[in-house]
This record gives structure tokens, C-alpha cells and sequence, in this order.
């Protein structure tokens, strides 16, 4: 995903907050999907975001500006369990998933 | 009751060998897709079948021959196996426009 732009790592403690930012440019957008990847495992989806705004689901929220080609997901309430890698992946006109390298976020306890 | 199953999830070959993966989903879906996850974690994809349709063919050598004999079945035969080729690839599949659900991957080691 040479256009998506996602930090590499990311390390918070348990309870704690923590935003992961993705700037994207993609022709014919038609939406962002996260995603999340344990090691070892297969991605699992998370959210999808179409329209501009805020998408709330239990610990996990998306947004996504779609004229700035930016989207965030907010993790509360940090568990361990959440360490894993979190990819950005904004869909072309074509439905078709560009993944971002991911960004590994770390728990502490 | 996997959703999305491929097999085998392992597989570790010489070069030059001739191997397929298979993948079968039960969700109904109209579309499935094979990934290409390298060592470097990047996630890309190779092929999208929609009701046993290509529709997406990226740059992938054409040693890489997907078949699907239904909209349930979408399997990868790859030829004159590669050192490069090794990775995890991943079956997966949607509803038309929505998001995919992966399968568990299958750990492919040239050797």
C-alpha cells in the first residue's frame, strides 16, 4: 500500500487510549475498512466507513474525512488482548481493498 | 462451522514443484479473493472471482492460475514454485462492495 500512510508501532498501557491515523489516497474511493491482524492469525474486520463522521462500536470507533483522504480508529479502554496489528484499507471504485502496512500496537500492562 | 476454510494451512515444498490451496466458504458470498501477505506483513491482493467470474487479476505471474468451480470454491494452483513465492496467502471472501472475511491462511515455504 505505497499510497496509505499508517504509523509503524504504537505502544500504550492497559486502560489507556490510543488513535491510529491513516492518510490514504486512492482513485474512486468508496469507503475504509479496519482491520485486525494477531499474529500469526487472519485479518478480522473491524469497521467500515463510508460516509464523513464517526462510527461508534463498544471500545472501537472509526472516522473518516473523505475530502482530507484521512480516517482514524480509536481504541478505549486498552486491553491486552487488543495488541495486534490494526491495517487501514480504503476500497476503490471497484470494491477492491488496498491494505496498509498495518500499525502494531503493543499493550502494557 | 468455519466460514471461510482453506487448506492445507501449511504446506512446505522444494522449488520447481507444482502445488494448489483450496478454499471453500459457506456464507453465501458472491465474491472471493486470494492475498498475498509477505514478510514485510503487506497485505495485496491477487485474484477476485465474483459468481465464478474474474474480475480482478493483479500483476501476478501467470505460474499463479486461480480456478473456481462455484461461487462457493475458489482455489489457487501455482506452478515451478518460486523462493519468492514463499508467504501466506489467504482465501477470503464478501457480499458484493463489502468488506472480506479472511480464512486462517496457508503458510507456503519454498525451500
Amino acid at each position: 500500500g505505497q499510497n496509505i500512510d499508517q504509523p509503524t508501532e504504537m505502544t500504550a498501557t492497559e486502560g489507556a487510549i490510543v488513535q491510529i491515523n491513516c492518510t490514504y489516497q486512492t482513485s474512486g474511493f468508496n469507503g475504509l475498512f479496519w482491520y485486525q491482524q494477531h499474529a500469526g492469525e487472519a485479518p478480522t474486520f473491524l469497521s467500515y466507513n463510508v460516509l464523513d463522521g464517526l462510527e461508534e462500536k463498544g471500545r472501537f470507533s472509526s472516522f473518516l474525512s473523505r475530502s482530507k483522504g484521512y480516517s482514524y480508529l480509536l481504541l478505549k479502554e486498552l486491553q491486552m488482548k487488543d495488541s495486534a496489528s490494526y491495517l487501514c484499507a480504503p476500497t476503490d471504485s471497484w470494491g477492491k481493498l488496498q491494505f496498509g502496512a498495518g500499525t502494531q500496537v503493543v499493550v502494557t500492562p | 462451522d468455519t466460514a471461510v476454510s482453506q487448506t492445507p494451512k501449511y504446506l512446505v515444498t522444494q522449488m520447481g514443484n507444482d502445488k494448489s490451496i483450496k478454499c471453500e466458504q459457506n456464507l453465501g458470498h458472491d465474491t472471493m479473493y486470494w492475498y498475498k501477505q509477505d514478510s514485510k506483513k503487506f497485505l495485496k491482493i491477487m485474484f477476485s472471482y465474483n459468481n465464478k467470474e474474474l474480475i480482478i487479476n493483479e500483476t501476478v505471474p501467470n505460474r499463479f492460475s486461480p480456478k473456481s468451480p462455484d461461487k462457493a470454491h475458489l482455489n489457487l494452483h501455482i506452478n515451478s514454485l518460486e523462493l519468492g513465492d514463499s508467504a501466506v496467502y489467504f482465501c477470503a471472501s464478501s457480499p458484493s462492495g463489502q468488506g472480506e472475511s479472511f480464512g486462517s491462511g496457508t503458510r507456503l515455504t519454498v525451500v
